[in-house]
């Protein structure tokens, strides 16, 4: 049940982009994206809603292809401050959740 | 305004005993969840309340019991603690439904069975 992320890791210098993938074998009305400091709660990134509307407040943006059961995040230019451990999260129903297993980003400088 | 506030922020038990983790928001959220972080494993929903005297269960509800005492307030109890409970324990809440609706997370508690 859980959606699948890819790559597991990766590690970029200060200014370049990264792309994390997220799958789900069941048909989706939405994808989240979260973040995780070492040793800190997940902050909200951002929705995105079957039917493209998309929901954030953040620079970092996303895609939702619904057809694919596919999303992914793009974090553009990034900076010392976007590491951490990306999630994924999809729904099953209304309120029954499933993150995926997490894509931990290292930023250097 | 603390948002999601969650006690103990740490916590050791033996194999047997019994505890309650507490979660508590002024956000005047409806929902409230229960979830277990395990290294590698991601998040995993154990149960949730979409509204005050409401609760259902989620991905890994077993060892586990819930109350939604009020509006505020959502407790997770362990009757009988297990080395494979060992994890670390959020809390997090949505104004609606969980699929259309940021969550918000409480700081965590970090729970050993010993």
């Amino acid at each position: 049940q859980q959606p699948v992320q890819s790559p597991q890791a990766v590690i970029l210098r200060e200014g370049e982009d990264a792309v994390i993938n997220c799958s789900s074998s069941k048909a989706l009305y939405s994808v989240h994206w979260y973040r995780q400091k070492h040793g800190e709660a997940p902050v909200f990134l951002m929705i995105l809603l079957k039917g493209g509307e998309q929901k954030g407040h953040d620079k970092i943006s996303a895609s939702f292809n619904e057809k694919k059961q596919q999303s992914s995040l793009y974090l553009t230019a990034s900076q010392l401050s976007y590491s951490g451990t990306y999630f994924c999260g999809t729904e099953r129903t209304g309120n029954q959740f499933y993150f995926g297993t997490g894509t931990s980003l290292t930023v250097i400088p | 305004n603390a948002g999601v506030t969650q006690t103990p922020k740490f916590q050791v038990l033996k194999t047997g005993q019994s505890m309650t983790l507490q979660c508590a928001q002024d956000m005047n959220h409806n929902s409230m969840y229960w979830y277990r972080q395990d290294p590698g494993m991601g998040l995993r929903l154990i149960y949730y309340s979409a509204s005050e005297g409401t609760t259902d269960k989620g991905e890994v509800p077993n060892g586990y019991n819930v109350s939604r005492l009020n509006k505020r307030e959502f407790s997770l109890r362990l009757e009988s603690a297990a080395p494979s409970q060992t994890s670390v324990y959020f809390c997090a809440i949505t104004h609606g439904q969980a699929i259309r609706s940021e969550q918000f997370f409480g700081p965590g508690t970090r729970l050993t069975v010993l």
